[in-house]
C-alpha cells in the first residue's frame, strides 16, 4: 500500500544545531508539503514543492529549508535550531490533478524539541 | 493573520446526537474547502470537501455546508459516535487547490 512516512518520530536537539527531518512518500505524488502544528495556530505551511527541483516558501519559512531531488522525498532542514522551532512537524503529499479532489495525505508527524 | 478561524477550541456532544463544528474564513478568493480529522499522535486524515460552486456535500454521517456570503462553513456529524472524538481542522484553498490554509482546530468529545 502507498504511504507517507516521517523520521525520526521524536527528536531532541540543542539550540544552534542543524537538524534534518525526513519525509518519504510512495504515492508518486508531485506535490509535497511541510507544516508545523502549534497550540493556538493550527497547521501552518513551512515549505512546499510541486515537483523535482521545485521548492516554495510558505507562511512560516524563516529558519527552514527544503530540497527536492526526487519525487519521493522532501527533507526539511532547520539550519540553526531555535527554541521557537519546538513543534510537531507534519509532511503531506497530494496529486497534481488540476481538478478536485485536492486532498493531502499526511504523515504521522515528528515531534521536535529544541533545548 | 489567521485567514481561517475555528472559534470553538472544544465541543462535547452526547453519543447519538448531532455535532456541529464551525469554521469562518476571511479571504473571499477561497474556493475549495476541506475538513480533516486528527487523532492524537497521528497525522490528519481527510474527511470531506466542498467546492464553492456547491452549498452542501454529504458523505454518510458527515455533511459540510458552505455559506459563501457569510464566509462560513460547518461540518455536521449525525449521529455522533465515540470514535468521532478527535480534533477537526477545516482548510481553505484558492484557485489551484494545492496550497491550503488551516484553522486552529476544534477538539470534539463524544460522550457515550
Amino acid at each position: 500500500d502507498a504511504e507517507i512516512t516521517q523520521s525520526p518520530r521524536h527528536k531532541i536537539t540543542e539550540t544552534g544545531r542543524q537538524v534534518t527531518l525526513a519525509c518519504h512518500q510512495t504515492w508518486n505524488h508531485n506535490n509535497m508539503f511541510w507544516y508545523r502544528q502549534d497550540l493556538g495556530h493550527g497547521l501552518r505551511l513551512i515549505h512546499y514543492s510541486y515537483g523535482v527541483q521545485d521548492t516554495n516558501k510558505g507562511e512560516v519559512s524563516d529558519g527552514y529549508s527544503v530540497s527536492r531531488s526526487n519525487t519521493e522525498d522532501l527533507p526539511l532542514t532547520l539550519e540553526s535550531a531555535a527554541s521557537s522551532q519546538t513543534s510537531v512537524y507534519f509532511c503531506a503529499s497530494s496529486a497534481n490533478l488540476g481538478r478536485p479532489p485536492y486532498e493531502q495525505y499526511f504523515g504521522p508527524g515528528t515531534r521536535l524539541t529544541v533545548t | 493573520d489567521q485567514q481561517v478561524k475555528q472559534n470553538s477550541p472544544s465541543l462535547s456532544v452526547q453519543e447519538g446526537r448531532i455535532s456541529i463544528l464551525n469554521c469562518d474564513y476571511t479571504n473571499s478568493m477561497f474556493d475549495y474547502f476541506l475538513w480533516y480529522k486528527k487523532y492524537p499522535a497521528e497525522g490528519p486524515t481527510f474527511l470531506i470537501s466542498i467546492s464553492s460552486i456547491k452549498d452542501k456535500n454529504e458523505d454518510g454521517r458527515f455533511t459540510v455546508f458552505l455559506n459563501k456570503s457569510a464566509k462560513h462553513l460547518s461540518l455536521h456529524i449525525v449521529p455522533s459516535q465515540p470514535g468521532d472524538s478527535a480534533v477537526y481542522f477545516c482548510a481553505a484553498s484558492r484557485n489551484t487547490g494545492n496550497q491550503f490554509y488551516f484553522g486552529t482546530g476544534t477538539s470534539l468529545t463524544v460522550i457515550p
